[in-house]
């Protein structure tokens, strides 16, 4: 299967919302509602912030919200702050208990 | 709690095959819906899934690598094993396991990667 689609880049300034797109086909994203997104810092181990589309773990902000449209799923940071910069993947179930992650996208808070 | 802990050498030279270990605790690997994978990430690249066994034994690989990889789990010592045959230059990264739930007999779980590692550098050079 193919890595999802993210933008490489995007960028807000803190108090600022912004969307993290995340397209995959109707095999994945399209037909399974097992959507997840990962944060990941510089040097550090990704951490889970959305799971089945659109669940926070718990201790994740309520700023981090999780959608999705037919192939497309998306991750939106309202309230931007400092903290929020890095590095963000979205990770989808292709079916016969197998996974892919997408390419992952750089958020930078100016 | 959950945590896991990825050991295996940090140098491998081209051709040989890599084994990498997880060591976890906060769970067992016999429990329905559990599973344990691995990803891999290249210096300033994307993460990669890799290969993922769970409570059943069933195992599931990348289809890009899967005639390069072989998982295995022993219940009785909490660990998993990762080894990756043929090993090149490109395959350098740092190699992450990670415990996952999924939705299974009708029980709804996390069905995501929600506890990690801290991941293991692999250099692959002569």
């Amino acid at each position: 299967q193919s890595a999802l689609t993210q933008p490489r880049s995007v960028s807000g300034s803190p108090g600022q919302s912004v969307t993290i797109s995340c397209t995959g086909t109707s095999s994945d994203i399209g037909y399974y509602n097992y959507v997840s997104w990962y944060q990941q810092h510089p040097g550090k181990a990704p951490k889970l912030i959305i799971y089945d589309v659109s669940y926070r773990p718990s201790g994740v902000p309520d700023r981090f919200s999780g959608s999705k449209s037919g192939s497309t799923a998306s991750l939106t940071i309202s309230g931007l702050q400092a903290e929020d910069e890095g590095d963000y993947y979205c990770c989808s179930y292709v079916g016969g208990y197998s996974w892919v992650f997408g390419g992952g996208t750089k958020l930078t808070v100016l | 709690q959950i945590t896991l802990m990825e050991s295996g050498p940090t140098l491998v030279t081209p051709t040989q095959s890599l084994t990498l270990t997880c060591t976890f605790s906060g769970f067992s690997l016999t429990t329905s819906g559990v599973g344990v994978g691995w990803v891999r990430q290249p210096p300033g690249r994307a993460l990669e899934w890799l290969a993922l066994i769970y409570w059943d034994n069933d195992k599931r690989y990348s289809p890009s690598l899967k005639g390069r990889l072989t998982i295995t789990k022993d219940t009785s010592t909490n660990q998993v094993v990762l080894t990756m045959s043929n090993m090149d230059p490109v395959d350098t990264a740092t190699y992450y396991c990670a415990h996952i739930t999924i939705t299974f007999g009708g029980v709804p779980r996390r069905d995501a990667f929600d506890v990690w590692g801290q991941g293991t550098m692999v250099t692959v050079s002569s």
